[in-house]
């Protein structure tokens, strides 16, 4: 089973940028299609980006879509979320997760990392 | 988009009663719905997918039932450690969770 351990969270000002990674273990990464689901304080789930195993293929929610930038380095086993543009409601803990394909259910989640944009 | 409703927000049950959790999807996602279960300070876990398919090494006492637009998780006998929130997710068409419905102990 692929165990994910996210990373690069923090405090950040709005407007400002935020990258974060998710490293996987197994030499199967390449097979699955990774991506990001984030929770803000106290609400629900809400699903962010995903991206293909082979990471020509990208998919954003549309409270997103042109200031977060997903990718992935095969060769490292890592997947990243470029955050720029943040604004006080992309505060949340952020998962990172792993599918069959897209779209899919979820069936590998990290334990998160938490983004507090600052108003 | 595809709306999910999960009711009711809350339930309360005492230990060793059954619990049933709804979700409803405002059109049809065919089977391609998945539940998860949450626990205060961790990451989701995954319980059910294709609507009735348990994910490996969940007891025998989760359930999950339904098809198109209503869909029901059943807990058929709640222990201690079940008290938790609990998501729908659909992913026939993108992807959207429910808000959730909160197992408390009565």
């Amino acid at each position: 089973e692929v165990q994910v351990v996210e990373s690069g969270g923090g405090l950040v000002q709005a407007g400002g940028s935020l990258r974060l990674s998710c490293a996987a273990s197994g030499s199967t990464f390449m097979s699955y299609v990774m991506g990001w689901v984030r929770q803000a304080p106290g609400k629900g789930l809400e699903w962010v980006s995903a991206i293909s195993g082979s990471g020509g293929s990208t998919h954003y929610a549309d409270s997103v879509k042109g200031r977060f930038t997903i990718s992935r380095d095969n060769s490292k086993n890592t997947l990243y979320l470029q955050m720029n543009s943040l604004r006080a409601e992309d505060t949340a803990m952020y998962y990172c997760t792993k599918t069959r394909y897209y779209p899919d259910y979820f069936d590998n989640w990290g334990q998160g990392t938490l983004v507090t944009v600052s108003s | 988009e595809i709306v999910m409703t999960q009711s009711p927000a809350t339930l309360s049950v005492s230990p060793g009663e059954r619990a049933t959790l709804s979700c409803r999807a405002s059109q049809s996602v065919s089977s391609n719905l998945a539940w998860y279960q949450q626990k205060p300070g961790q990451a989701p876990r995954l319980l059910i997918y294709g609507a009735s398919t348990r994910a490996t090494g969940l007891p025998a006492r989760f359930s999950g039932s339904g098809s198109g637009t209503e869909f029901t998780l059943t807990i058929s006998s709640l222990q201690s450690e079940d008290f938790a929130v609990y998501y729908c997710q659909q992913y026939n068409n993108w992807l959207t969770f429910g808000g959730g419905t909160k197992v408390e102990i009565k």
